[in-house]
């Protein structure tokens, strides 16, 4: 059965600091690896991965995969009070219509 | 617009009833899906349609049972409605099964079962 397990779970730190945000993953035929953000309500995307080593960037946001470990990393620098919310790291496996999610890191940004 | 909308957002009922939750997505999508999250924040898979055909039905009770009039909406009907099925509902859709592009998330249903 297809895995993704976050960590950590919880993380508090001050605005300003710079995060790293960890997703493993076990899946058959392995096709593609989300980030999400989720405040309030809805989960909104932030990547989508599929390729080792190619680094994708949005701002002070930036995640990178690495398919021989099967794991990815969410890197959030100069971090805001805006970036306080849970991150999900999702997979997309063999069963590609369907993504697995972790369990998700709640990070808290104080100012 | 909103592109993925759900109702209602907020959903109060006793243990025994049956309920209904709605979606609709204006994105021209053809897949979507019904996630449920626990307290713990966990996202889980329950169904999705591809075309207004099942194609995923995980390991859910069959007291949910989705339906799918056009590939535009997907409904999720609830019987016997138990305490554990208290959690937020999420509608998503994605195009092309979902094979190449990200899901787009409705802003959830909370139920709570009293």
């Amino acid at each position: 059965e297809d895995k993704v397990v976050q960590s950590p779970l919880s993380l508090v730190v001050h605005e300003g600091d710079t995060v790293t945000l960890n997703c493993s993953y076990e899946v058959t035929n392995f096709r593609s690896l989300l980030w999400y953000k989720q405040e309030k309500k809805a989960p909104t995307f932030l990547f989508m991965l599929t390729s080792s080593g190619i680094e994708k960037k949005s701002g002070r946001l930036s995640s990178i995969l690495d398919k021989k470990e099967l794991f990815s990393i969410l890197n959030i620098t100069a971090t805001q009070t805006g970036d306080s919310a849970i991150y999900l790291c999702a997979v997309r496996g063999q069963g590609a219509q369907k993504l697995v999610f972790g369990q998700g890191t709640r990070l808290t940004i104080n100012p | 617009d909103t592109a993925v909308s759900q109702t209602p957002k907020y959903l109060v009922t006793q243990m025994g009833n049956d309920k209904s939750i709605k979606c609709e997505q204006n994105l021209g999508h053809d897949t979507m899906y019904w996630y449920k999250q626990d307290s713990k924040k966990f996202l889980k898979i329950m169904f999705s349609y591809n075309n207004k055909e099942l194609i995923i039905n995980e390991t859910v009770p069959n007291r949910f049972s989705p339906k799918s009039p056009d590939k535009a909406h997907l409904n999720l009907h609830i019987n016997s409605l138990e305490l554990g099925d208290s959690a937020v509902y999420f509608c998503a859709s994605s195009l092309i099964g979902g094979a190449t592009g990200e899901l787009f998330f409705g802003e959830g249903s909370r139920l709570t079962v009293l």
